[in-house]
């Protein structure tokens, strides 16, 4: 079985300051790792994925994540926070044809 | 290229009751899947359909079934409505494989009273 844990589910940084939000893992299988992001009224947009090869992954709106087997972590981090920033953000595991999530991270941005 | 649409965007029904929700897909994925989001469960699997066939479920009753079409369209059925079937309903598409990355829609508001 496969899962992924998400630590804080909130999280809030200043406007320019880092954002870190963690996942941990856990699969039997190589994992495809993925973080979404969700807004307000809306469906979950991608913000990136790993598959295999580089384990450092680039996303969209500045974001990106690292995998590290050994620690069994996937977190996500952007070097500056935005005040667009604002949203909950899962981390999914893929396996069997669909996707595992987390119980979210909801990020606030103080101005 | 147009995203993954889902209707109707809000919908209110009485326990007891059946409902259908409708999901096309991004133009070209083959995959379509079905995820249920609420407060207490968070986001929960309900099925995948690739070319027309099921090919994984999750753990709900079968009061949860689907379908998908030839044209890749799919269709989600809820039948005798219960309160706790209150939720936001994911359609989500991928090219063929899940790993490739799923793109969702944005929801269908499901309210029961």
């Amino acid at each position: 079985a496969q899962s992924v844990t998400q630590l804080g589910s909130h999280v809030s940084v200043s406007e320019g300051a880092l954002v870190l939000l963690r996942c941990n893992y856990s699969s039997s299988v190589p994992p495809y790792l993925f973080w979404y992001v969700q807004y307000p009224n809306q469906g979950l947009q991608l913000l990136l994925k790993y598959t295999t090869g580089a384990t450092l992954v680039k996303g969209i709106n500045g974001f990106e994540a690292e995998f590290k087997k050994s620690e069994t972590s996937f977190h996500l981090t952007k070097p500056s926070a935005h005040m667009s920033d604002a949203a909950e953000y899962f981390c999914a595991v893929s396996g069997l044809e669909k996707l595992t999530f987390g119980t979210g991270t909801r990020l606030t941005i103080i101005p | 290229k147009a995203g993954v649409t889902q209707t109707p965007r809000y919908l209110i029904k009485t326990r007891g009751q059946q409902v259908t929700l409708s999901c096309s897909p991004i133009s070209g994925h083959r995959s379509v899947s079905w995820y249920q989001q609420t407060p207490g469960q968070g986001l929960q699997f309900l099925f995948e359909y690739f070319s027309e066939t099921q090919r994984n479920k999750g753990n709900f009753p079968g009061r949860f079934s689907g379908r998908q079409f030839s044209n890749s369209r799919s269709e989600m059925n809820v039948s005798t409505l219960e309160l706790g079937d209150s939720a936001l309903y994911l359609c989500a598409s991928s090219l063929d494989r899940v790993i490739a990355g799923q793109y969702f829609g944005p929801g269908t508001r499901l309210t029961v009273t």
